[in-house]
């Protein structure tokens, strides 16, 4: 069964520590995304990746970095964590733009102490 | 820029009837129009989806309209099942082949 992995279901941070958000993919995808879910906002698309290396901005990247290393792994790096980012992290994975169809992770609750 | 419109926002039907959930877009470019379904504590999973050159899409219970004059698309859900409760999304593809994601239709079925 293919699969899109984040490494934690629930994470709990302090204000201003550095956040790792990990993502896998089995499925050979080219495209990566990062988003967050919060209630009444619907998915808003943090950052998202075409290709190894490759990384481009979405909607809302202030407070966020990313990492694709290797085509399998997109990581979500929040700086210096802070309470208005506690929400739902979600990772998805795509075959190339234009052909639709993101397999998404479970998702990572965060929460900001 | 673009925008995506869903309706309603919260529908209850009874077990067994049927569930309509509409999706307005803007970027008349749109080629690509899928339905996502997000349950409790897991990640949006697509459900179907139609191209710009197909009106209708059904699998099983499920079926997908598209007007694309009207820019509108709709999710059909028959004779509901208490599984069919989730929270819908519909994603139309952006003109930077990007998916613009509605805000989200909280379907009940009632038994």
């Amino acid at each position: 069964d293919v699969k899109v992995t984040q490494s934690s279901r629930y994470l709990v941070k302090r204000t201003g520590e550095k956040v790792f958000l990990e993502c896998v993919q089995d499925m050979d995808h080219e495209n990566m995304f990062w988003y967050r879910q919060d209630p009444g906002l619907g998915l808003r698309l943090i950052y998202f990746s075409y290709d190894v290396k490759m990384k481009e901005k979405g909607d809302i990247p202030e407070g966020y970095s990313v990492s694709r290393e290797k085509k399998e792994r997109f990581s979500l790096i929040l700086e210096s964590a802070s309470t208005n980012q506690t929400s739902m992290y979600l990772c998805a994975s795509s075959i190339p733009t234009g052909l639709g169809g993101y397999t998404f992770g479970s998702g990572t609750r965060l929460t900001v102490v | 820029g673009e925008n995506v419109e869903q309706h309603p926002s919260t529908l209850s039907v009874q077990e067994g009837d049927s569930a309509v959930i509409k999706c307005t877009y803007s970027d008349s470019a749109s080629n690509y129009f899928p339905w996502y379904k997000q349950e409790l504590g897991k990640g949006p999973q697509l459900i179907i989806d139609i191209r710009s050159n197909v009106g209708e899409k059904k699998d099983q219970r499920i079926a997908v309209t598209l007007n694309k004059t009207a820019k509108h698309f709709s999710l059909h859900i028959t004779e509901t099942q208490p599984e069919d409760s989730a929270v819908y999304f519909c994603a139309p593809e952006g003109s930077n082949y990007q998916l613009i994601w509605g805000a989200g239709t909280k379907l009940i079925i009632k038994p």
